[in-house]
């Protein structure tokens, strides 16, 4: 079975902080994405990958960097964490054989910044 | 990067069928349209995905016109269990290109 691992499922930590929040894919997917979810707002996309050391910006990247050293592991980084930062972040892969077409998602973060 | 427009809110019954349509006017070419299912507290989860004309799955149809300019998932008789965000993506995820989510649409459903 396809599996979207983040790491942890909730995370408080303080402002100005640097947060790592960590993705790893056992589907040897080429692309994947952070997102970050709030109420109202539906899945804003702030960063994805399709392929190792590669990254693109999405919607909100403002904040965030991200590190893919290998492939199945996509790393967000909150440089200095703030309080409009907290949310529930999602990370997603898609790719290969198996996958095409589809987005499969992990559990889920849910960061607080107090 | 193909915009999607639907509707926030739904409200039905169980029984009932429920048709979710989704408006995207600057869809490309190689385009694909998936529909993602998401309960609180956790990710979405694939449905159902189509390129033209009617897809059927075991818990849901999309039926996509010929302009591809909207779809319409349809859910037949729903169930308690089908409240959820229903949200409706378009692009290739093969593409390496970014994949931008709408805002979703709940749907209600009440006994």
């Amino acid at each position: 079975d396809v599996k979207v691992t983040q790491s942890s499922r909730y995370l408080v930590k303080r402002t100005g902080e640097k947060v790592f929040l960590e993705c790893v894919q056992d589907m040897d997917h080429e692309n994947m994405f952070w997102y970050r979810q709030d109420p109202g707002l539906g899945l804003r996309l702030i960063y994805f990958s399709y392929d190792v050391k590669m990254k693109e910006k999405g919607d909100i990247p403002e904040g965030y960097s991200v590190s893919r050293e290998k492939k199945e592991r996509f790393s967000l980084i909150l440089e200095s964490a703030s309080t409009n930062q907290t949310s529930m972040y999602l990370c997603a892969s898609t790719g290969g054989a198996g996958g095409r077409g589809k987005l499969f998602f992990g559990s889920g973060t849910q960061l607080s910044v107090l | 990067l193909a915009k999607t427009t639907q509707p926030i809110s739904m409200d039905s019954y169980e029984g009932q069928e429920v048709n979710i349509t989704c408006s995207h006017n600057n869809i490309a070419t190689n385009d694909y349209i998936t529909w993602y299912q998401q309960f609180p507290s956790q990710g979405p989860r694939f449905i159902i995905q189509g390129y033209k004309t009617k897809v059927t799955n075991e818990v849901a149809s999309l039926f996509i016109p010929a302009d591809r300019k909207s779809s319409t998932l349809s859910l037949p008789r729903v169930s308690l269990s089908d409240t959820a965000v229903y949200y409706c993506l378009v692009g290739d995820p093969q593409a390496g290109t970014a994949l931008i989510f709408g805002k979703g649409t709940t749907l209600s459903v009440s006994s």
